[in-house]
């Protein structure tokens, strides 16, 4: 079965520094992959996706970026924060099914960020 | 980016009682996704729907798929106490390139 996986959980990060978060995925192959972001109480936000490796889509302006340097592995950077940065930040898969099947997306955990 | 109209924004139910939620559109999709988020998580898929007019039931929940193709409705029977969270519907469009349109969400409260 396919699994997604995000890291670290939490974190607090002062204005300024560097970020990174990692998401890997397991059991599939040529994946999706998504970076959303939600603000408190708030609804999704589609930040990156990609289609395959080293293919990044950016869907809003912002201080962030995405990378992904193997098939199953999806990082969200940042050089320097700001405080509107802070959110939950969600990384996503999904694989293109068959005609009959649609497309749908599975969650991570998900990524509580605080900057301060 | 653009969001779905999903409604109500939330609601205080009583244990028992069944709920039903909405969500709409300009745009004709062709997938419609319903998903629930607990605090602190990530949400979990409910219900796929892949075709107009289809009618799918995962428990004490049901999901629709619009024949218009541009709304989708849940229904839970005999709400419980673990029903409460947020529920989001989403949408992709044709062509969107695997990318979904996410609603606003629904928050539920379920008092005993």
């Amino acid at each position: 079965s396919q699994t997604i996986h995000q890291w670290p959980a939490t974190l607090v990060q002062p204005v300024g520094s560097p970020l990174s978060l990692e998401c890997t995925v397991e059991g599939t192959s040529n994946p999706n992959l998504y970076w959303y972001r939600q603000a408190a109480g708030r609804g999704l936000q589609l930040l990156f996706y990609s289609v395959g490796i080293g293919q990044i889509s950016s869907e809003v302006p912002q201080n962030l970026s995405a990378s992904r340097p193997q098939d199953r592995q999806f990082i969200l950077s940042s050089k320097k924060l700001l405080l509107s940065d802070s959110g939950f930040y969600l990384c996503a898969w999904s694989v293109l099914g068959q005609a009959t099947s649609g497309n749908t997306i599975y969650f991570g955990e998900g990524s509580w960020l605080t900057v301060v | 980016g653009q969001q779905l109209n999903q409604s109500p924004q939330s609601m205080f139910i009583q244990e028992g009682e069944d709920v039903s939620m909405n969500c709409t559109s300009s745009s004709i999709f062709n997938t419609w996704l319903w998903y629930k988020q607990d605090p602190g998580e990530g949400p979990v898929l409910l219900i796929a729907l892949y075709k107009a007019g289809e009618l799918t039931s995962n428990g004490r929940l049901t999901a629709q798929f619009g024949i218009t193709r541009k709304d989708s409705f849940l229904n839970i029977s005999a709400s419980i106490p673990s029903d409460v969270g947020i529920y989001f519907c989403a949408g992709q469009r044709a062509g969107t390139a695997s990318k979904l349109t996410f609603g606003t969400g629904t928050r539920l409260q379920v008092t005993l």
